[in-house]
C-alpha cells in the first residue's frame, strides 16, 4: 500500500524567508510520479510540479525548488524569499501507474507567510 | 488553455436530497477522476472513468454514482444526503496514462454544503 506523510502541519515564516516543506512518500512500486499542489484560501488545487521515480534531478522554478531523494525517499519543497501569496496548504501526492492513476495525497502543510 | 469546468460551484441541499455535479474535461483527454475533501482533509480518491468506462474505484459510498458520457464529460451523482457528505468535490482529468501527459489538472471544485 502507498502513503504519503507531511509531518509538518503548519509553519509561520516572515515574509523573505526561505521554507522547506517535507514529503515523505512509501510504495513498493518501482514506477511512480509524485507531485505537489497548492490550495490557496480560494479552494483550488493548482499544480506545481510533477517528477517521475526515474528522474531524481532536482527542479528550480523561480522561487520554487524541489529536492527528490529517492535513498530517503522524499520530495521535499523549498520556497526562497517568501511572500504573503505563498500562504496556502501544500499537498504532496503520489501516483502509481499500477494502480489506476489515482492520487494519495498526504494530509497537507498549511503555510502562513506573515509581514 | 482550456481547463477542466466544474458545475456548479456551490450548491447548498438539504438531508436527504440528491445532488448532480458535472464535470468537462480538458478537450481531448479521456481520463475523468473525481476526488472528494472534507473539511480540513486531504483529497480522496471516489472514481474513475477511461474512455468512458469505470477503471477505479475508491472509498465512494453506495450513494453515489457517476459515469462518463460519449462527449467524456461526467456526472457524479449523489443520493439521500447527509451532513457528512458537505465537502469540496474535484474533478481532474488526464490524457490516458500520466506518463504520456503533462500534469493531473484539477477542476475549480464544487463546494457541497448540506444543511
Amino acid at each position: 500500500a502507498q502513503k504519503v506523510t507531511q509531518a509538518q502541519t503548519e509553519i509561520s515564516v516572515v515574509e523573505k524567508e526561505d521554507v522547506t516543506l517535507d514529503c515523505v512518500y512509501e510504495t513498493r512500486d518501482t514506477t511512480y510520479y509524485l507531485f505537489w499542489y497548492k490550495q490557496p484560501p480560494s479552494g483550488e488545487l493548482v499544480f506545481l510540479i510533477r517528477r517521475n521515480s526515474f528522474d531524481e534531478q532536482n527542479e528550480i522554478s523561480g522561487r520554487y525548488s524541489w529536492n527528490f531523494q529517492k535513498s530517503t525517499s522524499s520530495f521535499n519543497f523549498t520556497i526562497t524569499a517568501s511572500q504573503v501569496v505563498d500562504s496556502a496548504v501544500y499537498f504532496c501526492a503520489l501516483l502509481l501507474t499500477g494502480g489506476g492513476n489515482k492520487l494519495t495525497f498526504g494530509t497537507g502543510t498549511q503555510l502562513k507567510v506573515e509581514l | 488553455a482550456a481547463g477542466v469546468i466544474q458545475s456548479p460551484r456551490h450548491l447548498i441541499k438539504e438531508k436527504r436530497e440528491t445532488a448532480t455535479l458535472k464535470c468537462y474535461p480538458i478537450p481531448r483527454h479521456d481520463t475523468v477522476y473525481w476526488y472528494q475533501q472534507g473539511p480540513g482533509q486531504d483529497p480522496q480518491f471516489l472514481i474513475s472513468f477511461y474512455e468512458k468506462m469505470q477503471s477505479d474505484k475508491g472509498s465512494i459510498p453506495d450513494r453515489f454514482s457517476a459515469q462518463q458520457f460519449s462527449d467524456y464529460h461526467s456526472e457524479l451523482n449523489m443520493s439521500s444526503l447527509e451532513l457528512g457528505d458537505s465537502a469540496l468535490y474535484f474533478c481532474a482529468s488526464s490524457l490516458g496514462r500520466v506518463g504520456r501527459n503533462y500534469g493531473y489538472t484539477f477542476g475549480s471544485g464544487t463546494r457541497l454544503t448540506v444543511v
